[in-house]
């Protein structure tokens, strides 16, 4: 089967950073979401990795291994309003998206 | 309308009822998917549509239809509802994978 494993839940300090990991089996690979979800909102879109390596967008980053089947988001300079469930996805054979059941990331002051 | 629009926002419904959530993107986008998301569980894919005029069963289609008649508007229709389809609901589209997926706020459903 398809799977996706992320932890289900951090807590970080305001100004630090925290790496929250991915780890995925899945039937073939097109690529890797990261995507923010605030507590009754959305999901809204924070990086795609299909190569492997690190992409930097900001504050965020996105590292992904393909041979090691594993991604992390990194954030630094944590700030309050970064609170959220942060969920992977992969892109599999069948160009579906794979979820994970997410990360609940707690920001302490 | 900017984006995705879901609704109703939030609904209680008699089980055994038929209920219809609306979903509708102005981005032109080809794609478009309903999920359902419940606690401790990712998100799944109920159905999707590639294009308009075609659609196709995700991972959990039972008891749910959909229809596609033109590219904004991607309806889901729950026939005879049932309490274990409570749940908060998200209809999304794509255009570019690169871009991931956009979605609507959601519909918090509940089935008594």
């Amino acid at each position: 089967g398809q799977n996706i494993d992320q932890p289900t839940e951090m807590t970080a300090t305001e100004g630090a950073i925290v790496q929250i990991n991915c780890t995925y089996q899945t039937s073939g690979f097109n690529g890797l979401f990261w995507y923010q979800q605030h507590a009754g909102e959305a999901p809204t879109f924070l990086s795609y990795n299909v190569l492997d390596g690190l992409e930097e967008k900001g504050r965020f980053s996105s590292f992904l291994s393909r041979s090691k089947g594993y991604s992390y988001l990194l954030l630094k300079e944590l700030q309050m309003k970064d609170s959220a469930s942060y969920l992977c996805a992969v892109v599999d054979s069948n160009y579906q998206l794979i979820w994970g059941a997410g990360t609940k990331l707690i920001i302490k002051p | 309308i900017a984006g995705i629009t879901q609704a109703p926002t939030s609904q209680i419904l008699a089980a055994g009822r038929r209920m219809t959530l609306r979903c509708t993107q102005d981005m032109r986008h080809n794609a478009m998917y309903w999920y359902r998301q419940d606690l401790g569980l990712g998100l799944r894919l109920i159905h999707y549509s590639n294009t308009a005029g075609t659609t196709g069963k995700g991972e959990v289609p039972d008891g749910y239809s959909v229809s596609r008649a033109n590219t904004d508007d991607f309806p889901l229709t729950l026939a005879s509802a049932v309490p274990s389809q409570t749940s908060v609901y998200f209809c999304a589209s794509s255009d570019d994978r690169v871009h991931g997926y956009t979605f609507g706020s959601g519909t918090r459903l509940t089935v008594v």
